[in-house]
């Protein structure tokens, strides 16, 4: 059964750099899978931020695009996201979810809070 | 880009059927997958594909999708069932997610 556990740090300054990462256990990340990352702002709704192919290809959110990048280790079977300029509007809860053929978020981790403060 | 629209909050009394609506234009030739959130808890994949249910889901929550409206219908609501109820859509290059629905069982 595949878990997902996201990692990195909760507090961030404005204007820094968020760097989470996912790891991904009990199945490989080179599976016909997308592996995402969606966020949630304390008390409102869930936004996704992106995903990432096991070849490397990449979708994102046309809101983040210009801020956010993707990536994954094979070595490691984790995936990362990296979110840069952050604002005070970053702060959320960030889950990493896996997406099935049908392209659903069957699997999710419990979720990080990132505050920007 | 495209625009899913969901009602805020929905009401439904013990025992009763319950429906919950995504609009969005077209939205019938897109497929839709719906999600369940509980306070504190990461979402639940409750329906993909517009009506197919993942395994562990009972069958008294199906969903439809058709015109410019799918729907997630949730039968016999229990408290249980209470939650925010999100709908999640392709656009192009990219997920988009409805605001989502708080279901409120009286």
């Amino acid at each position: 059964q595949v878990q997902l556990q996201e990692s990195g740090p909760r507090l961030v300054k404005p204007s820094g750099t968020l760097s989470l990462t996912c790891d991904v256990s009990g199945g490989s990340i080179s599976n016909n899978n997308w592996w995402n990352w969606v966020r949630q702002p304390p008390g409102k709704g869930l936004e996704w931020v992106g995903d990432i192919f096991h070849t490397g290809s990449t979708h994102y959110n046309p809101s983040l695009k210009s801020r956010v990048t993707i990536s994954l280790d094979k070595s490691k079977n984790q995936f990362s996201v990296r979110l840069t300029s952050l604002t005070a509007a970053d702060t959320a809860l960030y889950f990493c979810a896996r997406g099935s053929e049908a392209g659903a978020l069957d699997v999710w981790g419990r979720g990080t809070l990132l505050i920007v403060s | 880009s495209y625009e899913v629209t969901q009602a805020l909050s929905v009401s439904v009394a013990l025992g009763q059927t319950a429906r919950i609506t995504c609009g969005g234009n077209n939205i019938g030739t897109k497929n839709v997958h719906w999600y369940q959130q509980k306070p504190g808890q990461a979402p639940v994949l409750v329906i993909y594909r517009d009506s197919f249910r993942p395994s562990g889901i009972p069958d008294r929550i199906s969903g439809s999708n058709s015109g410019n409206t799918a729907t997630l219908t949730i039968s016999r609501a229990q408290v249980a069932d209470e939650a925010d109820y999100y709908c999640q859509v392709w656009d192009t290059s990219f997920w988009v997610f409805g605001g989502g629905t708080n279901l409120a069982v009286l």
